[in-house]
């Protein structure tokens, strides 16, 4: 079955302080593998989407990387803005429809 | 840029009603989505639709349907709204192996 996990399922950082999101997934033959931001109350937000291993993908402070079992989302200097639930989904060879995982949500106080 | 419209943001509905949601895209993409997001649980996915008059059952499609009867429009329809069903529907639409863009969401509450 396939299974994505998202951890930490809550981070709080300061201002500036640099930290990674992690998205683990287990599926039968990966697609695509996407990054979402959402913000309360809002529909989810397209950031990234990765395909292969060894790819990564930058936009201002957030860098997403894939391996063959993990995604990786880098946020370099993060500012009050950046706070917000960022979600994780995986494309797999046997639908049409993504598999999201449950989301971090991330705090980022001055 | 792609656009994604829903056709209420907040709707209060009593139970047995029945009630439509409404989904617009406006990049001519070939499959459209339905979720629903609650708290602990993620977003699930209740049906989606690959062509116009096609559709398949997502993960929770019990109490609910869908229409589509044309490539830009597709519609989720409660049969006879439970208070189980209050939620934030997410609508989202996507060429085929690329991402999905989501609306803004309908937030609903069954009393």
């Amino acid at each position: 079955e396939d299974q994505v996990t998202q951890s930490p399922e809550a981070l709080r950082l300061q201002e500036g302080e640099s930290s990674s999101l992690n998205c683990s997934y287990t599926v039968s033959g990966l697609r695509g593998l996407f990054w979402y931001r959402q913000d309360p109350g809002k529909g989810p937000e397209f950031l990234f989407t990765l395909y292969s291993a060894g790819e990564e993908k930058e936009k201002e402070r957030l860098k997403a990387t894939l391996t063959k079992k993990e995604s990786f989302l880098h946020i370099t200097a993060p500012k009050p803005e950046d706070s917000a639930t960022y979600l994780c989904a995986v494309h797999a060879n046997s639908g049409y429809a993504l598999n999201f995982g449950k989301g971090t949500s991330l705090l980022v106080t001055p | 840029d792609v656009k994604v419209t829903q056709s209420s943001r907040y709707l209060v509905k009593r139970t047995g009603e029945k009630v439509f949601l409404e989904c617009v895209q406006d990049m001519d993409h070939e499959n459209m989505f339905w979720y629903r997001q609650d708290p602990g649980l993620g977003l699930r996915l209740i049906y989606f639709s690959y062509d116009v008059k096609m559709k398949e059952k997502g993960d929770i499609p019990e109490g609910y349907s869908v229409s589509r009867e044309k490539k830009e429009r597709f519609s989720l329809i409660l049969e006879s709204a439970s208070t189980n069903q209050t939620s934030m529907y997410l609508c989202a639409s996507s060429r085929s192996s690329y991402e999905q863009y989501f609306g803004p969401g309908t937030r609903l509450t069954v009393t």
